[in-house]
């Protein structure tokens, strides 16, 4: 299987903040990369998929770049309602595997 | 506008069974592969089983196999995951999700729990 390990595993931020998260796969995923934003007691949303491309809806304050087996979503300023838990996934190969999650907390 | 409403949950005995749905509306389900995706309580997400459009791929982590089956039924835009022989570990909320860019619509979940 394919092991996700993102990094940090809690934030600490503020409004208006730049942040970026780290997603390291232990092989190369073609750039079969997405991020999910989750708050307590929702369903994940779909921010970025295929690395770089965002999700329907998704404001342009979040990008994704990365290639091979090193990933990053930036949040170019961090707003209110983007707190909360964080995942990428590799959906490359299966089983499809998600990283442990990095908490963005005030 | 995409919605998957679950339905099923509860809470069964160890070497039980249950059965989850997922009713979706507001695309052309047939032409969608779907997945469900679980999380433990306080835990992180992980993936259980995907159907390809026309059921011509199914897959299931390595936990579940043998235990769960998923299957869909276009007619009525419905996909189903049936699990028997069920264990504490896998006490989770169970997202059915569709698969387009991604995994790109989830439903609100339904929570399984496995206890005596």
């Amino acid at each position: 299987d394919i092991h996700m390990t993102q990094s940090p595993s809690t934030l600490s931020a503020s409004v208006g903040d730049r942040v970026t998260i780290t997603c390291r796969a232990s092989q190369n995923i073609h750039t079969w990369l997405a991020w999910y934003q989750q708050t307590p007691g929702k369903a994940p949303k779909l921010l970025i998929y295929a690395t770089s491309n965002l999700g329907s809806g998704v404001p342009s304050r979040f990008r994704g770049s990365g290639s091979q087996t090193e990933y990053t979503l930036t949040i170019s300023s961090l707003q209110p309602d983007d707190f909360g838990t964080y995942y990428c996934q590799q959906y490359n190969v299966y089983p499809w595997t998600f990283g442990q999650g990095t908490n963005v907390e005030t | 506008e995409v919605h998957l409403v679950v339905s099923g949950g509860g809470l069964v005995k160890p070497g039980g069974s249950l059965r989850l749905s997922c009713a979706a509306s507001g695309f052309p389900f047939s032409g969608y592969a779907m997945n469900w995706v679980r999380q433990a309580p306080g835990k992180g997400l992980e993936w259980v089983s995907f159907i390809s459009s026309g059921s011509s791929d199914i897959q299931y982590t390595d936990s579940v196999k043998g235990r769960f089956t998923i299957s869909r039924d276009d007619a009525k835009n419905s996909v189903s995951l049936q699990m028997n022989s069920l264990r504490a570990e896998d006490t989770a909320v169970y997202y059915c999700a569709r698969v387009g860019s991604a995994i790109d619509y989830w439903g609100q979940g339904t929570l399984v729990t496995v206890s005596s």
